[in-house]
């Protein structure tokens, strides 16, 4: 099984950035996917990141506002989303890819975007 | 890109009865699918992956199936504790996009 553990909740102002860690440990796994949930709303998926190779995937509407990283050395995953809006505010959630590969997810961080 | 509609948005049923819930692809996606169930303030957790695989650990009371690019999520049996919102999520190919969701409620 693999553990996921994520960074603490955040507050920034609308335009700057935030980035938000995934530490891994136990068994290995092929890849992150990154999935957020506004109050109130589904889930929206983000991206995904390879574990060994680093290759990224990102949704449309995240394409050059988002960047994920990973660094094999400290198994930690993260994603910096930019240039925030308060629309942002949302729990963002790592999770192992793909599906049946596991099943684990971190225990999601609060971002709050407000002036 | 594929776009993933699920319906109902809601329902509510009683303890015992077989519950569906459908997600519809707009394109061909062959058994890409997965099901997750999210209870409120919960993380979410993986049902069923391949459309039909029951992820380890999960009650056998919960199914998946595919009809073409209709997928199905039934839970023969509902318990209370089965409620939650139910996401269907598509990953044959980026953007893995999820279904609006089904909020499921007992009455």
């Amino acid at each position: 099984q693999v553990q996921l553990v994520q960074s603490g909740a955040e507050v920034k102002k609308p335009g700057a950035s935030v980035k938000v860690s995934c530490k891994a440990s136990g068994d290995s796994f092929s890849g992150i996917t990154w999935v957020r949930q506004a109050p109130g709303r589904g889930l929206e998926w983000m991206g995904w990141i390879s574990a060994d190779s680093g290759n990224t995937k990102y949704a449309q509407k995240f394409q050059g506002r988002a960047t994920m990283t990973t660094n094999t050395l400290t198994t930690t995953v993260t994603m910096e989303l930019r240039s925030l809006r308060s629309d942002d505010t949302a729990v963002y959630f790592c999770a192992t890819w793909p599906p049946g590969d596991s099943d684990s997810w971190g225990q999601g961080t609060l971002v709050t975007v407000s002036s | 890109d594929i776009q993933m509609t699920q319906s109902p948005s809601s329902l509510s049923a009683s303890v015992g009865d077989r519950v569906t819930i459908t997600c519809r692809a707009s394109q061909y996606i062959s058994n890409y699918v997965a099901w997750y169930q999210q209870k409120p303030g919960k993380v979410p957790k993986l049902l069923i992956y391949g459309a039909s695989t029951l992820q380890s650990g999960v009650p056998s009371r919960f199914s998946g199936s595919r009809s073409g690019t209709d997928f199905t999520l039934t839970i023969s049996s509902l318990q209370p504790e089965d409620v939650a919102t139910y996401y269907c999520q598509k990953y044959n190919s980026p953007p893995f996009t999820f279904g609006p969701g089904t909020k499921v409620a007992v009455k």
